[in-house]
């Protein structure tokens, strides 16, 4: 059982917005900045969003993330069907010297 | 561009040792902290082990700790994972991947660049 705590599955249809959530502690995310990572079918896991509200270069504006306390999301807006996919929340804890993910959220685009 | 390469897994014995390589290009590796993730078939993603970008400062899973050893040769831009008394439970795919920040407060632990991946399983 992870740690970081996030919904198993998530949907929307096209075009519409989705979130997900992601549950931790005072040692991680209240003190910590979050990531969140999306990672297609068979393939490697990318950084879609770092330090809680930063888009790397490339990734649409679509996607955005939030924290506050010891709490984050993640929002999608205007959902396309390549958006389906398994997004996962990180952050640093103090407490265990560790770096804890959520146990990922599969997103499905009806 | 860069590129992580992760090489040396297989199929091995429950009890036995494998090293993973990660060979990596397109930037300053000797500046950047490295990271091990793993992802069991079907599940989630699980952090393995972190070095500093001298290698001074390791830190470890809590499951993983006193069998698994993360290194690095900077002059040659490798990454390491020394696993050791292996397990069923050990059977995962294992990414390296670089960090964001190079160094500084681990508040900053983002990982930009990930490998492809090389699978371990460890059967009889």
């Amino acid at each position: 059982q992870s740690v970081l705590t996030q919904p198993p599955s998530a949907s929307g249809t096209p075009g519409q917005g989705a979130t997900i959530s992601c549950s931790g502690s005072g040692s991680n995310i209240a003190v910590n900045s979050v990531n969140w990572y999306q990672q297609l079918p068979g393939t490697a896991p990318k950084l879609l969003i770092h330090t809680n509200n930063e888009r790397p270069s490339g990734v649409p504006d679509r996607f955005s993330g939030s924290k506050s306390g010891t709490s984050a999301s993640l929002a999608i807006s205007g959902l396309q069907s390549e958006d389906e996919a398994d997004y996962y929340c990180a952050a640093w804890d103090d407490s265990l010297n560790e770096m804890l993910f959520g146990g990922g959220t599969k997103l499905t685009v009806l | 561009q860069v590129q992580l390469v992760e090489s040396g897994g297989g199929v091995v014995q429950p009890g036995t040792s494998l090293r993973l390589s990660c060979a990596a290009s397109g930037f300053t590796f000797s500046s950047y902290g490295m990271h091990w993730v793993r992802q069991a078939p079907g599940k989630g993603l699980e952090w393995v082990a972190y070095i500093s970008y001298h290698g001074t400062n390791e830190y470890y899973a809590g499951s993983v700790k006193g069998r698994i050893t993360i290194s690095r040769d900077n002059l040659k831009n490798m990454l390491y994972l020394q696993m050791n008394s292996l397990r069923a439970e050990d059977t995962a795919v294992y990414y390296c991947a670089k960090r964001l920040y190079g160094s500084g407060s681990y508040s900053y632990m983002a990982l930009d660049y990930w490998g492809q991946g090389t699978l371990v399983t460890v059967s009889s």
